[in-house]
């Protein structure tokens, strides 16, 4: 039971450059989150989803777009990358009403350059 | 969801219990005590969960005051590897509610 997987750990992109970043989970839950997170700062929601096929924005949703084709997978995409994108980006996943809250992945680490 | 105030930081020297308090003081009826932390550069980490009544796992204990304004997490015999950034956070259980969070408090455990 891996949890919440990402991929990849780390990535440096030029600016303008696209990617796709990969969330993958095996605990068949049905709530998934993107978060990023800034130095010194806390947490914040960038996309999240409450089941296949749907998306919804969270507070900071401007230069990300997001798919959930599959249960398992969340797929947070950035188009053309700015250097304001430089994060570290964290997906979580929970399922409704679950007692133990969100389980959070290791995080991918992203520099725009 | 109703926002929280932590204190920036704080020390403990280990083995010591550690007490971080946390104010809510406009959580709402349905709206329970979440807390998580975040050890180094990792993902956060679910600690403890409560609405009114005081909550004991293997983590920790979570103390909520009977007006829910406010509550305090306990580790009862802090360690070097409880160093962390320690997230109180109030939400409804039920929902799509989001998982928002503040700065959090820094907890430096010292031998």
């Amino acid at each position: 039971n891996a949890g919440v997987t990402q991929t990849p750990k780390f990535r440096v992109l030029k600016t303008g450059q696209s990617m796709t970043l990969l969330c993958a989970q095996d605990m068949n839950h049905e709530y998934m989150y993107w978060y990023r997170q800034d130095p010194g700062m806390g947490l914040r929601l960038i996309h999240y989803s409450v089941g296949e096929g749907t998306t919804a924005k969270g507070e900071v949703p401007d230069g990300y777009n997001v798919s959930r084709l599959k249960k398992q997978n969340f797929l947070l995409g950035l188009e053309s990358a700015a250097p304001s994108q430089t994060s570290v980006y964290f997906c979580a996943s929970r399922t409704p009403g679950g007692s133990y809250g969100y389980t959070f992945g290791s995080g991918t680490r992203l520099t725009v350059v | 969801d109703a926002k929280t105030t932590q204190p920036t930081s704080m020390d403990c020297a280990e083995g010591r219990a550690a007490n971080l308090p946390c104010n809510h003081s406009t959580i709402s009826g349905n709206e329970y005590v979440y807390w998580y932390r975040q050890i180094h550069s990792q993902g956060p980490q679910y600690i403890i969960h409560g609405l009114k009544n005081n909550e004991t796992n293997e983590m920790a204990s979570l103390i909520i005051t009977e007006d829910r304004k406010s509550s305090t997490l306990i580790l009862p015999h802090a360690t070097l590897r409880d160093t962390a950034v320690y997230y109180c956070i109030v939400r409804a259980k039920e929902g799509t509610d989001k998982l928002i969070f503040g700065t959090g408090t820094r907890l430096q455990v010292f031998p």
